[in-house]
């Protein structure tokens, strides 16, 4: 199994800036993956990021709002811009193992 | 296009008692089905992964079962425990140019001591 580690665990933040949330994973995996979980909702992939190589985003996400990058293979990160209220969820960062995916804990974002 | 459907949304019960969570998915090509529980505001934690070759599998006292002919699988608790209060995810997973997981909305199990 995959241990995946997320920075931070939760933010309060304000209308019109900019988080950028870490994730980490303590083995090298191909594939890693972005989802939103909004208040009472299931989970929707944001985006697919493969390292050394454009994130493909999910119809309703754009790269200007959810920018990520993935610099090597253990490394993701996954920017929320221009905050909004309707931006207030939990990211999840996720990867692929043998044919079994694991989550990261999750980062709690609420957006006043 | 997949769908993913749970029922039922939301399920109390006796500590001790069986039960049997649902899950229905709309397109049997499937690759495979992923159980997870999740904790409020918690991520995700993998409980049973069931192969599209496969029928079931075990842990614990987990048992999930897959039918991939009449789109369904199957969640079963033996023995329930306050313990296992959280919600309950079935994600299909897809192989198309990527791999790929469709979540269900979630059943919510509540077990009272």
């Amino acid at each position: 199994s995959a241990v995946i580690s997320q920075k931070p665990s939760r933010d309060i933040c304000q209308r019109g800036t900019s988080l950028t949330i870490q994730c980490q994973v303590d083995s090298q995996v191909t594939m890693m993956f972005w989802y939103r979980q909004q208040p009472g909702q299931s989970l929707t992939l944001i985006a697919t990021a493969n390292q050394g190589s454009e994130a493909t985003y999910e119809s309703g996400f754009v790269i200007d709002k959810f920018p990520i990058s993935r610099p090597n293979l253990t490394f993701s990160t996954l920017t929320v811009s221009n905050m909004s209220p309707e931006d207030s969820s939990i990211y999840l960062c996720s990867v692929v193992g043998i044919n079994e995916q694991f989550f990261g804990p999750g980062t709690r974002l609420t957006v006043l | 296009k997949q769908e993913v459907t749970q029922i039922p949304a939301a399920l109390s019960v006796p500590e001790g008692e069986n039960l049997v969570l649902n899950c229905s998915f709309t397109d049997s090509a499937i690759y495979n089905l992923q159980w997870f529980r999740q904790d409020p505001g918690k991520g995700l934690t993998s409980l049973l992964l069931i192969q599209s070759s496969q029928r079931e599998q075990t842990s614990g006292r987990l048992n999930a079962s897959l039918d991939k002919s009449s789109g369904r699988s199957t969640l079963y608790i033996a023995a329930s425990q306050p313990g296992d209060s959280a919600t309950y995810l079935c994600a299909v997973g897809r192989m198309d140019s990527s791999y790929k997981l469709i979540f269900g909305s979630g059943t919510r199990l509540l077990v009272r001591p």
